[in-house]
């Protein structure tokens, strides 16, 4: 069964640009959830989707957005990047119903 | 208010019991979970309790919820170098679909 897929991986962005990350949640699961890890904030809750609508979002600016397709992958956008948005982003997978929730690897972004 | 508290760091030699604590504050978890972070890569779930039961064991792992308290704690036995790496306790928050994570505790094994 394949696990939480994340692309890209690794990328590098221009303060100001914008980017978008994607998730592809294992097979079955209807939830991904979005989380940013940085040194200094730790892991912080971005948003979470089930079944293409957003159940509930973090303490972010409005430069953070999501959405999710009909066939449950995810992606989310950072418009106007700032340095501070430089982290590590992880997709997390769910059926939506509690217990089990696997993360991805994860996409590092890098803003100079 | 929503709150995950671990000590930094441990340290531990090869064959030793480690254990890592955790304290949250909202009343209304439904699961906890314990991850795992090596470097460079994504959260591996090592485990998760249900807010109503008091123990868990899986293989070297037994996870203690004293629900009274508010604490969490993950026993790994027989601890090996490959356990080192960052072990981040999660709760769930009921109807949100959302987990507040603590700041993570680095495990160094010595050999």
């Amino acid at each position: 069964k394949a696990g939480v897929t994340q692309t890209p991986r690794y990328l590098i962005k221009t303060r100001g640009q914008q980017v978008t990350l994607s998730c592809s949640p294992i097979s079955g699961h209807r939830s991904v959830s979005w989380y940013q890890q940085t040194p200094g904030q730790g892991l912080q809750f971005l948003f979470e989707y089930f079944s293409e609508t957003q159940r509930n979002k973090g303490n972010f600016p409005g430069r953070f957005s999501g959405r999710q397709f009909s066939n449950s992958r995810s992606e989310m956008n950072v418009s106007t990047l700032e340095l501070g948005d430089s982290a590590l982003y992880l997709c997390a997978s769910s059926t939506g119903s509690g217990n089990t929730i696997y993360f991805g690897e994860g996409s590092w972004l890098t803003v100079v | 208010g929503e709150d995950v508290e671990q000590s930094l760091f441990l340290s531990v030699r090869e064959g030793d019991s480690s254990v890592i604590n955790c304290t949250y504050t909202d009343s209304s978890s439904t699961y906890l979970y314990w991850y795992k972070q090596e470097p460079g890569a994504g959260l591996q779930l090592l485990t998760y309790i249900f807010s109503n039961m008091d123990m868990k064991q899986d293989q070297r792992l037994t996870v203690l919820l004293n629900k009274k308290d508010k604490h969490l704690s993950l026993r790994i036995a027989d601890t090996q170098t490959g356990d080192s790496a960052i072990y981040f306790c999660a709760e769930s928050i009921e109807n949100t679909g959302k987990l507040i994570f603590g700041q993570g505790t680095t495990l160094q094994v010595k050999p």
